[in-house]
């Protein structure tokens, strides 16, 4: 059974540090894997989407990476910023048998408060 | 925006209550889900359909009834919950390509379900 593990839970950094939320998972047959920001009370953006072929994607501020012979992915923020105040989700998606399609899987999140 | 509507946004019901959750995707993806995020836990997949067809139903309540009448539309019709069933119920839709791997997955807002 696939299970994704987020370290830390909660993450308190001074305006424009550099950061690195990880994410864990045990079963390493995973098809894409994908980070979230979630705001209080809102849904889910994606941010960022890495194919199990790839090591890594970029977008602006933010770098994942992916290495899944040992399970893990990271979400590196560069200069964070009040606004990058969220939890930060990581799903990878299921298997997929018999063409059904994935699922995504989902760890618990890291709460992330940046103060100006 | 993320193109997955869900209405309403709020509902409160009693546990002798029908209503229903609406869920549209404008991204012409093939695959529609159902989440539940109570507090403190990771989001939990209830329901997933592929191509209309129902092909997960990760051992849910039958108070909580999915219908997808069409690839850009779902439904989840509750009736006699219980309060332990109040939490934030997301939609989210993705293209399952056939291959083994579906694309990003996109979520709407919420519907953030109160049972009293």
């Amino acid at each position: 059974k696939q299970e994704v593990t987020q370290i830390p839970a909660a993450l308190s950094v001074p305006e424009g540090e550099n950061l690195v939320l990880n994410c864990s998972f045990t079963d390493s047959a995973i098809y894409n894997l994908q980070w979230f920001r979630q705001d209080p009370g809102k849904g889910l953006t994606s941010l960022l989407l890495i194919q199990s072929s790839q090591r890594e994607q970029t977008s602006g501020r933010l770098n994942a990476s992916l290495d899944k012979s040992s399970g893990r992915s990271t979400l590196y923020i560069a200069a964070s910023q009040p606004g990058d105040s969220a939890t930060y989700l990581c799903a990878v998606y299921r298997r997929v048998i018999y063409n059904q399609g994935g699922k995504l899987i989902f760890g618990q999140g890291t709460e992330l408060s940046v103060k100006p | 925006e993320t193109g997955v509507t869900q209405t309403p946004r709020h509902l409160v019901m009693g546990m002798t209550n029908k209503k229903s959750l609406k869920c549209e995707q404008h991204l012409g993806h093939n695959a529609m889900y159902w989440y539940k995020q109570s507090a403190k836990k990771p989001l939990e997949l209830m329901f997933v359909y592929n191509f209309k067809e129902q092909t997960e139903n990760n051992s849910v309540p039958s108070r909580f009834s999915p219908e997808c009448p069409n690839s850009s539309h779902l439904f989840l019709h509750l009736h006699t919950l219980q309060p332990e069933d109040s939490a934030l119920y997301l939609c989210a839709s993705s293209q399952n390509q056939g291959t083994g791997s579906d694309t990003e997955a996109f979520f709407g807002q919420g519907t953030r379900l109160t049972v009293v």
